[in-house]
């Protein structure tokens, strides 16, 4: 069966510092992987998408990156954080292919405090 | 562009009882799928039912049900025989065939009352 993993789960950065957020999927390859931002109370809003190892897709410009160094890898940065980049961040995969649903697949998320 | 609306903010059931939450979205699209994700304190998104467009018949999981109505572009979640467990926020989600990414709605805190 397929896992999703990420970490950490809770993280406090002070602002103007960098993050590294970190997403990994086990039980399939060649998946699709997302980064979502949920603010508080709110619904999700999409990050970045990505359909293989080096290609990213933007959704928001903001002041976040993406990376995907590995089929299964997925990495959200950032080199100064700011109050606003506060948030829960989920990280989620979908497969590709003939017979796919299309349903997304989240993990635990992070819950990121800028302070 | 895709937009899902769910006008309930909130909403309460009594235990055992039966709730229906309301989803609404807007496309130009024909071939699409529909999504409910629970989502409760831990916050880990779970998926609740699926839907595909071309699909006339509404989908069931167990005590959750959808009323589909494409022409209307409304896809409502009924919960029977609510249980404790099922307190949580509930978004509506949807994604066309071709586009990678889904579009949720804002979402409706659901609280089950003993």
């Amino acid at each position: 069966s397929q896992t999703i993993h990420q970490w950490p789960a809770t993280l406090v950065q002070p602002v103007g510092s960098p993050l590294s957020l970190e997403c990994t999927v086990e039980g399939t390859s060649n998946p699709n992987l997302y980064w979502y931002r949920q603010a508080a109370g709110r619904g999700l809003q999409l990050l970045f998408y990505s359909v293989g190892i080096g290609q990213i897709s933007s959704e928001v410009p903001q002041n976040l990156s993406a990376s995907r160094p590995q089929d299964r890898q997925f990495i959200l940065s950032s080199k100064k954080l700011l109050l606003s980049d506060s948030g829960f961040y989920l990280c989620a995969w979908s497969s590709r292919g003939l017979g796919n649903r299309y349903e997304q697949y989240f993990g635990p998320g992070t819950r990121l405090t800028v302070t | 562009a895709q937009t899902v609306t769910q006008s309930q903010p909130e909403m309460s059931v009594q235990e055992a009882e039966t709730v229906t939450l309301s989803c609404t979205y807007d496309t130009s699209e024909s071939d699409y799928y529909l999504f409910w994700y629970k989502q409760p304190p831990s916050r880990q998104m779970i998926l609740v039912i699926r839907q595909e467009a071309y699909k006339q018949q509404n989908a069931t999981e167990n005590r959750f049900s959808v009323n589909f109505q494409k022409a209307a572009k409304s896809f409502s979640l009924k919960i029977s025989d609510s249980q404790l467990g099922d307190a949580a926020m509930y978004f509506c989600a949807y994604r066309t065939y071709n586009n990678n990414d889904m579009r949720f709605g804002a979402g409706t805190r659901l609280t089950v009352k003993p």
